[in-house]
């Protein structure tokens, strides 16, 4: 058990609709991560936030946002779901920056019909 | 652009030794990760391993980092149908902001 939590763990929608996936980090962690995992596309990295703050974005889609709250949860908000969404999405928590060891949650498994 | 290659199946006997190899560009990583994901579940930290080391041994398994040739491997001794997974090469892109990780190998162990 990694210590980082991620609900829920399985979500099946319809195209069109918008979904919120839920994060809470490891006690003490100050940084969150989520990553899409997908078979085409493999494991990316979608965005980061600091302490309430985003800092750094990858390839994180316009219809998709993120935040973290002041008690350190994160959420990630996916909106006008297309079928190319359906993947597995991961959070991870660390310490503070990217250099150090970041910690994954099991993931919250995204099917879109 | 940044990119990190790995091999997509290794195929091996129980209590053989298994060696999963990992290339990657960018020079100015710090640090090299190694992650383990069984089915269904997340991304396990296996290990990892500071960019100015050569090797960094943690029970049965080994790390080997080549600098110059940019190659990182992960030895594992004594395999066991318990290692069955899908592991994960990654390093921290240039920016310093994410990690990049490798598309997995699938190590399948038969006993």
């Amino acid at each position: 058990d990694s210590g980082v939590t991620q609900t829920p763990k399985h979500l099946i929608t319809a195209t069109g609709q918008r979904v919120t996936l839920r994060c809470s980090p490891r006690s003490g962690d100050l940084s969150v991560y989520w990553y899409q995992q997908s078979l085409d596309q493999g494991l990316q990295f979608l965005i980061q936030y600091y302490n309430g703050e985003e800092r750094a974005k990858g390839n994180i889609l316009e219809r998709f946002s993120a935040q973290q709250f002041p008690d350190l949860h994160s959420e990630l908000n996916l909106s006008s779901l297309e079928l190319g969404d359906s993947a597995l999405y991961f959070c991870a928590s660390s310490v503070s920056g990217v250099t150090d060891t970041q910690y994954f949650g099991p993931g919250t498994r995204l099917t879109v019909l | 652009g940044e990119d990190v290659e790995q091999s997509l199946f290794l195929s091996v006997r129980e209590g053989d030794s298994s060696v999963i190899n990992c290339t990657y560009t960018d020079s100015s990583s710090t640090y090299l990760y190694w992650y383990k994901q069984e089915p269904g579940a997340g991304l396990q930290l296996l290990t990892y391993i500071f960019s100015n080391m050569d090797m960094k041994q943690d029970q049965r398994l080994t790390v080997l980092l080549n600098k110059k040739d940019k190659h990182l491997s992960l030895r594992i001794a004594d395999t066991q149908t318990g290692d069955s997974a899908i592991y994960f090469c990654a390093e921290v892109n240039q920016a310093g902001t994410a990690l990049i990780f490798g598309k997995g190998t699938t190590l399948s162990v038969s006993s």
